[in-house]
């Protein structure tokens, strides 16, 4: 069964440091990993998504990560800024048919002025 | 495109009492599921359709029904609300094609049973 995991489950930093943020899982038979971002009593927001046969992909102060031999993901968030404070999700599309996700338990971001 | 969205937005029920959420995506999804968020357990898949006329089984089905009649619409039906269905409901679609299937998640049911 796939497990993904996310570790720590919180953190706290002042604004302007770069940051990584990490995620593993279990199986490396993935179609894709996603990354997302939720913000307090909201839905979930994708930030980036990256397929099998992919390294990495970039979206404008964001960088994430995949290493899928050895089960890892990073996501690298550049200067970071009080509005970056919220919950960062991975999630990983298993094979086999069902296309479905499994989530990590999240990060909870706080980022300090 | 107004993307999912879902209804309602907050609910309170009653222990047995039953009701619907709606879900809807106007970008001509195949894939729709539906996921419940409690705090601890991360978001878990309920049920899911890779297109009109199937559905299937996710990870904590017990207490839920859903139907896929159109491509559109993917409702979640609670037969008799219990307290343990107290949560947060998020509704997603994506393409049904192949590696690059980025999901999009409509806004949230925050649902309360006493």
């Amino acid at each position: 069964k796939q497990e993904v995991t996310q570790i720590p489950a919180a953190l706290s930093v002042p604004e302007g440091e770069n940051l990584v943020l990490n995620c593993s899982f279990t199986d490396s038979a993935i179609y894709n990993l996603q990354w997302f971002r939720q913000d307090p009593g909201k839905g979930l927001t994708s930030l980036l998504l990256i397929q099998s046969s992919q390294r990495e992909q970039t979206s404008g102060r964001l960088n994430a990560s995949l290493d899928k031999s050895s089960g890892r993901s990073t996501l690298y968030i550049a200067a970071s800024q009080p509005g970056d404070s919220a919950t960062y999700l991975c999630a990983v599309e298993a094979q086999g048919g069902s296309e479905k996700l499994v989530f990590g338990k999240g990060m909870k971001l706080t980022v300090n002025p | 495109n107004a993307g999912v969205t879902q209804t309602p937005k907050f609910q309170v029920l009653k222990t047995g009492q039953s009701m619907t959420l709606q879900c809807a995506q106007d970008m001509n999804h195949e894939y729709m599921s539906w996921y419940r968020q409690d705090p601890g357990m991360g978001l878990r898949l309920i049920h899911y359709s890779v297109g009109a006329g199937i559905t299937d089984q996710g990870e904590v089905p017990n207490g839920y029904n859903v139907s896929r009649s159109t491509t559109e619409d993917f409702p979640l039906r609670l037969l008799s609300a219990a307290p343990s269905q107290t949560s947060v409901y998020f509704c997603a679609s994506s393409y049904f094609a192949g590696s690059y299937n980025e999901q999009f998640f409509g806004p949230g049911t925050r649902l309360t049973v006493l």
